[in-house]
């Protein structure tokens, strides 16, 4: 089973809807990343997370370390929004960055217009 | 420079060729990782330095596979003897410090070995 797991693995949707990514992990972590890589592949960096919530302009990503789940929420959906969303955790312990970040497989996103 | 660059951003190469990829993360940032992402696939982890301490290597598939960086600037990752396989996307990353510090990503290397 792998450590990060992402749902839903592809979404497709209309431009305007409410859009939700969820992540869930089975290790203990000291931050949570959520990253955006456009056809390219080039990757933005969206939100580090590490407790709570964190807004930014159409994007909000919120965690429950209790649970060890994380949402990332698109608001009034855009075409240009269409990507992959990753999300990455870093491990407990690997603090000198001995592996860097667990990645999730990614959620395909395409929001139609 | 304003982020991580990565050059070359398209190289094709025959089997068995050498081949060097090469990555300026941001100033500053002493931090800095290697990736690969093979299509259809996630990201995997290669490569880690920090500072002047001896790089994590653990994740480099195999002794085909180098990387060096001189001091806190360019970083080289050297894949001999390329094999089809090694055909995926390399991306480098960079961070202030390890742990908990955002990453920035360069744009990446697409490596086709026909």
């Amino acid at each position: 089973k792998n450590e990060v797991e992402q749902s839903p693995q592809n979404l497709t949707a209309q431009e305007g809807e409410f859009i939700t990514i969820n992540c869930s992990y089975s290790v203990g972590i000291s931050a949570l990343h959520w990253l955006q890589q456009h056809p390219g592949g080039g990757i933005v960096s969206l939100f580090m997370l590490s407790s709570g919530k964190k807004k930014h302009g159409r994007l909000i990503a919120t965690i429950n370390i209790q649970e060890k789940h994380s949402s990332l929420h698109i608001t009034a959906s855009h075409p240009r929004d269409s990507a992959v969303y990753i999300c990455a955790v870093r491990k407990l312990g690997s603090g000198g960055g001995a592996d860097g970040l667990t990645f999730g497989k990614g959620t395909h996103l395409i929001i139609q217009p | 420079g304003a982020g991580v660059s990565q050059s070359p951003s398209n190289k094709v190469t025959e089997k068995g060729k050498d081949v060097e990829l090469r990555c300026d993360p941001i100033s500053g940032h002493t931090a800095l990782y290697w990736y690969r992402q093979r299509l259809g696939q996630g990201l995997e982890f290669l490569i880690y330095f920090q500072g002047n301490s001896a790089p994590d290597k653990s994740g480099l598939p195999s002794d085909r596979f180098s990387a060096e960086r001189t001091g806190e600037s360019v970083s080289t990752l050297t894949i001999q003897r390329t094999q089809q396989e090694d055909s995926a996307v390399y991306l480098c990353a960079s961070s202030l410090r390890e742990a908990n510090y955002g990453y920035t990503f360069g744009s990446g290397t697409r490596l086709t070995v026909v």
